[in-house]
């Protein structure tokens, strides 16, 4: 019920392409879906995050499509740079205000 | 910079032992929230605490414990230590502790090896 489950694990992109990754959960009393981005050496930062009443948000080249329906959510990134190479978490937030996050994706974006 | 401050850096110690964890978090939030990662574990949410008082509790192992304190920060214990609690620990902080809860503002992490 805590869980939340993110693929792929790794993924390799040209630049310019598009980079998705996806996640599931399990919980229906999740509220809130941030992405976090974290480089080497530092801590994850709040990359966009959806409410669950909200169907997709973009923001830049950055995009987040929500399926309520399926317990889904993706993001996108159009026109991947070499300077978006980065781990990526998907998380769900509980009703204290805690983070239950994916398992991370590994981005690697070739020039 | 987030305004979480995490200390130490690094950490290398041996198992058996006992390492204290500080963390500070930008002025004003009142909730911290500690995670482990490892590789094959993601970001593991360990214990939250809202102005002093524990609000949830994840897989903390009954070997480590945190309190936070009435200036607000937080300490992680971790004792008797494994080789398999190598990992970085990340405090984060946020304003408020419940359902309005919005982002949580990471430190850059401790990296404890046991050797």
């Amino acid at each position: 019920q805590q869980q939340v489950k993110q693929s792929p694990q790794s993924l390799i992109v040209q630049k310019g392409g598009i980079s998705i990754i996806n996640c599931a959960y399990e919980n229906t009393a999740f509220d809130y879906f941030p992405w976090y981005q974290q480089f080497p050496g530092k801590g994850p930062a709040l990359l966009i995050a959806i409410r669950p009443d909200v169907s997709e948000k973009k923001e830049g080249r950055f995009t987040i499509s929500f399926n309520k329906s399926a317990k889904q959510f993706s993001l996108h990134i159009m026109d991947s740079q070499p300077g978006d190479s980065a781990t990526y978490f998907c998380a769900a937030r509980g009703n204290t205000g805690k983070l239950i996050f994916g398992q991370g994706t590994t981005l690697q974006v070739k020039p | 910079d987030s305004g979480v401050t995490q200390t130490p850096k690094h950490l290398i110690t041996a198992t058996g032992q006992r390492v204290t964890l500080r963390c500070s978090p930008r002025s004003g939030d009142l909730s911290v929230y500690w995670y482990q990662q490892s590789l094959d574990q993601g970001l593991q949410f360990l214990i939250q605490y809202y102005n002093g008082e524990e609000r949830a509790k994840g897989n903390i192992l009954e070997r480590f414990s945190a309190q936070q304190f009435p200036d607000l920060h937080s300490e992680l214990n971790l004792s008797s230590l494994e080789l398999g609690d190598s990992a970085l620990y990340f405090c984060a902080s946020s304003p408020t502790g419940g359902t309005n809860t919005g982002e949580l503002f990471f430190g850059e992490g401790s990296r404890l090896t046991v050797l």
